[in-house]
């Protein structure tokens, strides 16, 4: 299948902002997701955009996408010890409903 | 709570046993979804439905793999004659027919020994 690539890991100090990045390679892709998964749990949606969009904000949470570029930054301002966990990037062609994940981003902040 | 609910939550199994999962989905979700995560690795999609069709299966969904969602509320996911490479948690996430987001469950973790 297409590929999505995110980086592997990220630390930040609590109160700073942190930049989650990810890459995908599928021009197809219509809806592109950003979950939270703490250890041992399920995913937590914590937002989407359209490919139509460039920027979606939602409270602490900012999306970017550059659709030529094919990538996608999820931005958590006031990062805080609670954030701690991995972010998985997520892309969904019009054509499907199967969501396609990169590895995840683990996100440690340190007080 | 009115979100995802899978059961069990762990499993332990013997090699060449077979194993059932249960998922019930947020109600009302018309759609329902199997994935399977692997450690280190994001989730992958194995199958989902509409109501009690089966619409799409990957090709991970092997032959002992399947899949039921009779009257389209639960959906059961069971493995036959596991072997260690099972060894993963399985997702089950569920979405409205016209809904963009698909809300996750607890997952099963199952362990092949």
């Amino acid at each position: 299948g297409e590929d999505v690539e995110q980086s592997l890991f990220l630390s930040v100090r609590e109160g700073d902002s942190s930049v989650i990045n990810c890459t995908y390679t599928d021009s197809s892709s219509t809806y592109l997701y950003w979950y939270k998964q703490e250890p041992g749990a399920g995913l937590q949606l914590l937002t989407y955009i359209f490919s139509n969009m460039d920027m979606k904000q939602d409270q602490r949470l900012t999306v970017l996408l550059n659709k030529k570029d094919k990538h996608l930054s999820l931005r958590i301002a006031d990062t805080q010890t609670g954030d701690s966990a991995i972010y998985f990037c997520a892309e969904r062609s019009n054509s499907g409903y199967a969501l396609n994940f990169g590895k995840g981003t683990s996100l440690l902040v340190t007080p | 709570d009115t979100g995802v609910s899978q059961d069990p939550r762990h499993k332990i199994t013997k090699r060449g046993q077979n194993v059932t999962f249960r998922c019930d989905p947020i109600s009302e979700h018309n759609r329902l979804y199997w994935y399977r995560q692997t450690l280190g690795q994001g989730p992958e999609f194995l199958t989902y439905f509409q109501n009690e069709a089966q619409l799409e299966k990957s090709r991970l969904l092997s032959d002992r793999f399947s899949a039921e969602r009779p009257k389209g509320s639960f959906s059961t996911l069971e493995i036959q004659r596991t072997e260690q490479g099972d060894s993963a948690m399985y997702l089950c996430a569920s979405s409205f027919i016209r809904g963009y987001e698909q809300y996750f469950g607890p997952g099963t973790r199952l362990t092949v020994t």
